[in-house]
């Protein structure tokens, strides 16, 4: 499984984009990016994920380079409601994932 | 609401106690995996079956854990002979398996976890 390296942290104001780029350079072939969000006392839920080039949906884009050696969670204007940890996984196709321990965001008022 | 229930939501027990957590996946989702998760810290894999097979198992899951997934509908964790250092969230998470969601895997749709406390 292709290990994972995230900023332990960061600072936002709201109404600012965030991105948060994750490194993972044993990517293999057939692995897919996977990016969740977590709150404090519940579970990890899915944002986004992708293969390689750029994906959006309504709530975040990723973007990943031709290597695939890194990928970018970029979430468009914060608010308070989007502090949280935020974890990248590298997935393989027969499902096997490892979570590392995430970045933590903080948006300012 | 992610559609996976896992119950108890907290769990008190005193060293040595046996504990067993259950959880109901989305009931399409032929996989299903447990993760455990202390503070600070990213979930740890434990174990993960697709439809009754245990595929998987963690090194982290010592002989006194066992799961279960009987019929291939919900599943049990139960951890013997607690000790302090099982304290810990306890998630469980649904999926698709790969070729069931595309060709992608299938997101995890996770639980909102047991907590575990070992006096």
């Amino acid at each position: 499984l292709a290990k994972t390296t995230q900023p332990i942290s960061m600072d936002s104001y709201e109404g600012q984009e965030v991105n948060i780029t994750c490194s993972h350079n044993n990517i293999a072939t057939n692995d897919y990016i996977t990016w969740y969000q977590q709150f404090p006392s519940q579970g990890p839920r899915f944002i986004i994920q992708g293969y390689k080039t750029k994906v959006t949906n309504e709530v975040a884009s990723l973007f990943i380079p031709a290597d695939r050696k890194s990928s970018t969670l970029s979430l468009p204007r914060v608010s308070l409601s989007d502090t949280a940890v935020y974890y990248c996984l590298v997935v393989t196709n027969a499902g096997k994932s490892t979570f590392g321990d995430g970045t933590t965001l903080t948006v300012k008022p | 609401d992610t559609g996976v229930s896992q119950n108890p939501r907290h769990k008190i027990t005193k060293r040595g106690q046996n504990v067993t957590f259950r959880c109901d996946p989305i009931s399409e989702h032929n996989r299903l995996y447990w993760y455990r998760q202390t503070l600070g810290q990213g979930p740890e894999f434990l174990t993960y079956f697709q439809n009754e097979a245990q595929l998987e198992k963690s090194r982290l899951l010592s002989d006194r854990f066992s799961a279960e997934r009987p019929k291939g509908s919900f599943s049990t964790l139960e951890i013997q002979r607690t000790e302090q250092g099982d304290s810990a969230m306890y998630l469980c998470a649904s999926s698709l398996a790969a070729g069931l969601a595309g060709l992608k895997g299938g997101e995890l749709f996770f639980g909102e976890g047991s907590r575990l406390t070992v006096l």
